[in-house]
């Protein structure tokens, strides 16, 4: 257990659909993070939030639609999304209050499946 | 830019086999240094750090030292147990303020 929690673990949804993956830590961290992991890729940063505020967002398409109501959840919204979509969602989280050690702790991922 | 390079692998080793994943990076300036490991069907799990030269991290039987003459986090483990079969990112951050950069990820099977 790392403290970040994600629901649900795996999600098959349909290209007109809209559905919403949950993030949530137990760590007291003031930032959060969606990454995107599709096999034989790099990691993909898609979206940062620092106290709440989105500060990163990478080129990423609009039908993915970040939200962070407070400093504990994270959401990603999905509408409209197409098969190479598919991959693992990865939230992680950190503290960004200065200093250079603070490692990123992550969820278990949420498997996404675009048919 | 910062970057980081490894070994892309697969890599596949016998039980009690040494493992040595070569890591390298660019930056300037100290960044700290990290190996995340990721299990299958998991997410990714902080395994060692370091966040200054010729420091020393180690977790499991894993070790990496900080080299900042020759800019390398080599992740090295004496004697592999088939357990340690995942995916290994090496990563580096330069300040709490900044992305972390990782690694493209080396597969390693261990064999019975």
């Amino acid at each position: 257990e790392t403290g970040v929690t994600q629901t649900p673990r795996h999600l098959v949804m349909g290209m007109t659909n809209k559905k919403s993956l949950k993030c949530e830590q137990h760590l007291g961290h003031n930032a959060m993070y969606w990454y995107k992991q599709s096999a034989k890729k790099p990691l993909e940063l898609m979206f940062v939030y620092s106290l709440e505020e989105r500060v990163e967002n990478n080129s990423v398409p609009s039908r993915f639609s970040p939200e962070c109501p407070n400093s504990s959840h994270l959401f990603l919204h999905l509408h409209t999304l197409q098969p190479e979509d598919s991959a693992l969602y990865l939230c992680a989280s950190s503290q960004s209050t200065g200093g250079s050690s603070y490692e990123q702790y992550f969820g278990p991922g949420t498997r996404l499946t675009v048919t | 830019g910062n970057s980081v390079t490894q070994m892309e692998g697969p890599v596949t080793l016998s039980e009690e086999a040494f493992l040595t994943i070569n890591c390298t990076y660019t930056a300037t300036g100290y960044p700290s240094l990290f190996w995340y490991v990721q299990y299958p069907g998991e997410g990714l799990q902080l395994l060692l750090k370091a966040t200054k030269a010729d420091d020393k991290g180690s977790n499991k039987g894993f070790e990496a030292t900080y080299r900042k003459e020759t800019t390398s986090f080599h992740l090295e483990k004496g004697s592999v147990q088939v357990s340690d079969s995942a995916v290994y990112f090496c990563a580096l951050r330069k300040t709490s303020y900044d992305k972390v950069i990782f690694g493209p990820g080396t597969s390693l099977s261990v064999i019975p």
